[in-house]
């Protein structure tokens, strides 16, 4: 069974750079796309980008300018950055296993917070 | 790329039909069969609950349908039980993006 997890710090300052990494057990991160999805409190979700295994990226249009994504195979890892936080940032972040056109595995998500 | 639209709530009784409606354009919803529907229970990760517009995952119960027409994908949850409520998601295809989600539908059992 596929698990997912993400981690990185749960409080980000303003301007600062948001850093998550997922980690992927109970499978290859090889020959799949892996999507990093957000969801305000209250909010809905939003698709921010996915990354295949060879590096290939695409990304929401709407944050293209600050988000950058890479991949460890060694690792079974994925990470995401994005940059010049704000408050609107502050979410829970979700990585999922992205099967085009579907996201079949999810982790838990994780909090970051935006403050000084 | 907007989000797609879906109602803010449906409700129904134990044992009834609901349906959730999900439009978007002809780069989305309507351009292609790659519609897909989750569910996420207050403080969980989303759950695929369909895909392909009609397709079900291996152990999502049969209670749980879609369909599509034109611009507009709907999830059918049939025979409705205390544990369907939930919020719900539609997401499509949109192209280079590559996707879109829903608004979000939050289905209540009375």
């Amino acid at each position: 069974q596929v698990q997912l997890q993400e981690s990185g710090p749960g409080l980000v300052k303003p301007s600062e750079t948001l850093s998550l990494t997922c980690t992927v057990s109970g499978g290859s991160i090889s020959s799949y796309y892996w999507s990093w999805i957000r969801q305000p409190a209250g909010k809905g979700l939003e698709w921010i980008g996915r990354i295949y295994t060879s590096g290939s990226t695409n990304y929401n249009p709407s944050l293209k300018s600050r988000v950058t994504m890479s991949v460890d195979t060694s690792k079974n890892q994925f990470s995401l950055k994005l940059s010049s936080v704000t408050a609107a940032d502050t979410a829970v972040y979700y990585c999922a296993r992205d099967r085009r056109w579907l996201f079949d595995y999810w982790g838990q998500g994780t909090l970051v917070t935006v403050s000084s | 790329q907007s989000a797609l639209t879906q109602p803010r709530s449906v409700s129904g009784s134990p044992g009834q039909s609901v349906t959730i409606s999900c439009t978007g354009t002809s780069s989305d919803v309507g351009g292609y069969n790659y519609v897909s529907w989750y569910q996420q229970h207050p403080g969980k990760a989303p759950k695929l609950m369909i895909y392909d517009v009609s397709k079900r995952p291996s152990g999502v119960p049969d209670r749980f349908s879609g369909s599509k027409s034109g611009n507009t994908a709907s999830l059918t949850i049939s025979g409705l039980q205390a544990e369907d409520e939930a919020d719900y998601y539609c997401c499509s295809y949109a192209g280079s993006s590559p996707y879109v989600f829903g608004t979000g539908t939050k289905v209540t059992v009375l």
